[in-house]
């Protein structure tokens, strides 16, 4: 059972382009979410969606970021008009959708640079 | 909203047992977990109380006292691996996990 795999590993970006994350969820998990971490920081929460639907978005900043999770494909975290400040690791995450407390998973993250 | 405040460096000895304390200020309360980081790498989960006590798997044991928004994670026969990042985080709600900024524990030989 493979685990979440999210790609590209490492993207180079410069300032004023976007970046496009994927996220692919581990199988039988439905829920997805994304953090930020900058270099000594912890996981910020970004985002949490399920297919289709956005359920938390109160971490993403209101411009130039979104995200979404079709019904079929990865979720894709997309930066827009990026900035030096975008600089970080992007972590996603998936879980089951039970009751209860439920285990993240985490994919090997997305090291953006912009230069 | 959430806070969580842990100590930013641990160190201690090979062998040796330490802990990591965590508190927290949540306006709703799931349970507490904890997540280890090594450099570079994704974080790994390692353990959540939602009842106060001890609970204990292996080398590693996590405590949560409710009443005193207080956990600990504790670990045991430290070894060189263990060297890592150690984020306690909250759940305000089933569905979401707030991070701490994390512990960073150096282990001397």
């Amino acid at each position: 059972n493979a685990g979440v795999m999210q790609n590209p590993r490492h993207l180079v970006r410069r300032r004023g382009q976007e970046a496009r994350l994927r996220c692919s969820p581990m199988k039988g998990h439905s829920h997805v979410y994304w953090y930020r971490q900058l270099p000594e920081e912890g996981l910020k929460f970004m985002v949490y969606l399920q297919k289709e639907n956005i359920i938390d978005e109160s971490g993403m900043p209101k411009e130039r970021f979104s995200a979404e999770f079709p019904k079929e494909g990865p979720s894709i975290l997309r930066i827009q008009q990026v900035v030096r400040g975008d600089s970080a690791a992007y972590f996603c995450a998936s879980s089951r959708q039970t009751s209860g407390y439920n285990e993240q998973f985490f994919g090997p993250g997305t090291r953006l640079t912009v230069l | 909203g959430q806070s969580l405040e842990q100590p930013s460096e641990v160190t201690a000895v090979e062998g040796a047992i330490v802990q990591i304390n965590c508190t927290y200020q949540t306006s709703g309360f799931y349970g507490l977990s904890w997540y280890q980081q090594h450099d570079g790498g994704a974080p790994t989960f390692l353990s959540y109380n939602a009842l106060d006590g001890l609970e204990e798997t292996g080398r590693f044991s996590s405590f949560l006292s409710r009443s005193d928004s207080y956990g600990y994670l504790l670990l045991q026969e430290l070894q060189m691996k263990d060297s890592a990042s150690y984020f306690c985080a909250v759940s305000p709600r089933d569905d979401k996990i707030i991070f701490g900024k994390g512990t960073r524990l150096h282990i001397l030989p």
